[in-house]
């Protein structure tokens, strides 16, 4: 419905690994947006796209990394997984100053 | 302090009830406001806006006090339906913060027959 997909769906993965998530949205929404949202908890802010280029950071560390790619789509990278990184990482793109939020990766850290 | 806060709930409440969730907010700055709406295990959905003038969609009215800053969601002849969580968000704008959206914690509601 939002037009924002996200993959995998699931993931698991052990401490000290890398990982990659991925987003594509629709046409014209130039900004996209990386939350994390642990259990119980709200979405936190992790990073902003716009047009290819950061433009925007949350309180997350240098080992959560990203892109954007001239086809909508993006990139959450996180190095060096640590066990507090399990959440549920949420996509949302922008258009018309409207989010719209994709159904998000559950990533599990063991 | 949490930039954005809201009582976690559970708030349970039988169908037809009228419930109020308030939410409040520590920037000054934040330029726009909304309620979003999370059903178990999904992504955050857009219920609302809030405008300082206050507004209504239906059986939901939404309030917002700049000078108070705080933010309130009301919701009127309660459905089975709407039992969710309910996400307060404010939006910063700044040199860093890009266009970011600020979440409280979520309030929980469950609608009961």
């Amino acid at each position: 419905e939002t037009g924002v997909t996200q993959s995998p769906t699931h993931l698991i993965k052990t401490r000290g690994q890398q990982v990659t998530l991925r987003c594509s949205s629709q046409s014209g929404h130039n900004t996209v947006s990386w939350y994390q949202q642990a259990l119980g908890q709200g979405p936190q802010f992790i990073f902003q796209y716009y047009r290819e280029e950061e433009n925007g950071r949350g309180n997350f560390p240098p080992r959560f990394s990203g892109l954007q790619f001239p086809n909508y789509s993006s990139e959450l990278n996180v190095n060096a997984l640590e066990l507090d990184d399990s959440a549920l990482y949420l996509c949302a793109s922008r258009k018309e100053g409207t989010q719209y939020f994709g159904p998000g990766t559950r990533l599990t850290v063991l | 302090r949490k930039e954005v806060e809201q009582d976690p709930g559970p708030f349970n409440v039988p169908e037809g009830a009228t419930v109020a969730f308030n939410c409040t907010y520590s920037n000054s700055a934040s330029q726009s406001f909304f309620w979003y709406r999370q059903d178990c295990r999904k992504e955050p959905k857009l219920l609302m806006s809030v405008y300082s003038s206050g507004n209504e969609d239906g059986r939901f009215t939404a309030q917002l006090n700049r000078a108070s800053q705080y933010i309130s969601l009301l919701i009127r002849d309660s459905k089975l339906s709407d039992s969710a969580t309910y996400l307060c968000v404010v939006n910063m704008v700044g040199d860093n913060a890009g266009n970011m959206l600020t979440f409280g914690g979520g309030t929980r509601l469950m609608v009961k027959p």
